[in-house]
């Protein structure tokens, strides 16, 4: 089936310091999604992006939709300990089901 | 509008007892899939379904595992004779639509199974 492959895996950083985490698919996506899991949390929807190139920000979250529709990025500008947890991306393939990627965790050193 | 319901939030089973995860989607919300979480892992997808029918469950293991999404009550997740490897936590997630429209999913708290 299709797949969305995010990188890194894990990523360590100083508060304070930025984070970036990548999503990408070798087919084009209708859709991606970003969830957030705290800890033994649930995942949380963060936002949804549609439109080629899209670029939304939340605070000090940005995210984007590649041009071709098949890659996007989560970008924290100035980490805090609040930020820590995992990130998911998730798209859809045409009319499929939702399909998440293997995330990203994020751990934050004081 | 209360969210995503599951329970139990904790469930300890012994290896060949059964066990039975509940998910009560939103309000609305006609479309439920479950996915496993192994710890420090992923989400894995398991099975997605709609009221009275499962729509796919391509990630369902094909043995002692099966869902259901009846007319009136909540999802459930069955696995029967449960064995160490079931222990995960489950996620039941649900949405107002499904398909390439941009089906937000809303998951509830999880279930955390654990077999002795």
């Amino acid at each position: 089936g299709q797949q969305v492959m995010q990188i890194p895996q894990y990523q360590h950083v100083q508060e304070g310091e930025d984070f970036t985490t990548y999503c990408n698919s070798s087919t084009t996506l209708s859709n991606i999604q970003w969830y957030k899991q705290r800890p033994g949390g649930h995942p949380v929807f963060l936002i949804q992006l549609v439109k080629s190139g899209e670029v939304k920000k939340q605070k000090r979250l940005t995210f984007q939709f590649g041009e071709a529709k098949k890659n996007s990025s989560l970008h924290i500008t100035a980490t805090q300990t609040t930020d820590v947890g995992t990130y998911f991306c998730a798209g859809h393939f045409g009319n499929e089901k939702l399909t998440f990627g293997t995330g990203t965790r994020l751990t934050i050193i004081p | 509008n209360a969210g995503v319901m599951q329970n139990p939030r904790h469930l300890v089973r012994r290896r060949g007892q059964e066990a039975r995860l509940r998910c009560s989607p939103m309000k609305g919300h006609s479309h439920v899939y479950w996915y496993r979480q192994l710890p420090e892992e992923g989400l894995k997808f398991m099975v997605y379904l709609q009221k009275e029918n499962i729509i796919d469950e391509s990630g369902m293991p094909k043995e002692r595992f099966s869902a259901e999404f009846p007319k009136e009550g909540p999802s459930i997740l069955r696995i029967q004779q449960v064995v160490r490897g079931d222990s995960a936590a489950y996620f039941c997630a649900s949405s107002r639509i499904s398909g390439g429209g941009g089906d937000t999913q809303y998951f509830g708290p999880g279930t955390r199974l654990t077999v002795l």
